[in-house]
């Protein structure tokens, strides 16, 4: 049963300190996506890449925020300085691009918390 | 990316059919209706999706009347495994990579 992996499963920093979450896709998958869950602001996608390319990071905080996919099994969200704001349940998806109605595989998220 | 607009929370009991409405008044031509679900702590699934009338799965079944401006995901006989966030999601899924989530509707499953 092919899953999507996710690393840490939680994460407690201070403020200030660089936080990085990595993701493994299913084998195969040619788009990773990453999300934000807060309760205040719901579900929020902060960049996507489909064949390792990033196509769309338009939701994601340039300045402290960083998404990159070194190899096909790998993809790894980095905030650099943290903030108690940054605080919130980040998930990863894959998928195969428009195909299968685009259907996304949620990995069980990071639960971060800066403190 | 058609707006959909669904109950922020819904009660029901074990055993009950539950249909939850989702509005999509500004639907286009090429978009698809796609339901997931989210168990807490874990991220969301995906649960059913439709073009037009009626599909149905082992999970739920999904209504579209003809002028697509709405539809309603029917999950019958509902058990406390139910309990979950229900979103409803509209989007050209062929020609597009993106999902955009909405608010979704908690549904709680009491004994």
């Amino acid at each position: 049963d092919a899953r999507v992996t996710q690393t840490p499963r939680h994460k407690v920093t201070e403020m200030g300190q660089e936080v990085t979450m990595r993701c493994q896709p299913i084998l195969g998958h040619n788009t990773v996506f990453w999300y934000r869950q807060t309760m205040m602001q719901g579900l929020e996608l902060l960049a996507y890449f489909r064949n390792r390319a990033p196509l769309d990071d338009s939701g994601m905080p340039k300045d402290r925020f960083s998404a990159e996919m070194p190899d096909a099994t790998l993809a790894t969200l980095k905030i650099q300085p943290s903030e108690p704001r940054d605080s919130a349940v980040y998930f990863c998806a894959s998928g195969l691009s428009r195909h299968q109605g685009n259907e996304q595989y949620f990995g069980p998220g990071t639960r971060l918390t800066v403190t | 990316l058609a707006k959909t607009t669904q109950p922020i929370s819904m009660d029901s009991y074990e055993g009950q059919e539950v249909n939850i409405t989702c509005s999509h008044n500004n639907i286009a031509t090429n978009d698809y209706i796609t339901w997931y679900q989210q168990f807490p702590s874990q991220g969301p699934r995906f649960i059913i999706q439709g073009y037009k009338t009626k599909v149905t799965n082992e999970v739920a079944s999904l209504f579209i009347p003809a002028d697509r401006k709405s539809s309603t995901l029917s999950l019958p006989r509902v058990s406390l495994s139910d309990t979950a966030v229900y979103y409803c999601l509209v989007g050209d899924v062929y020609n597009t990579d993106k999902l955009i989530f909405g608010t979704g509707t908690r549904l709680q499953v009491f004994p």
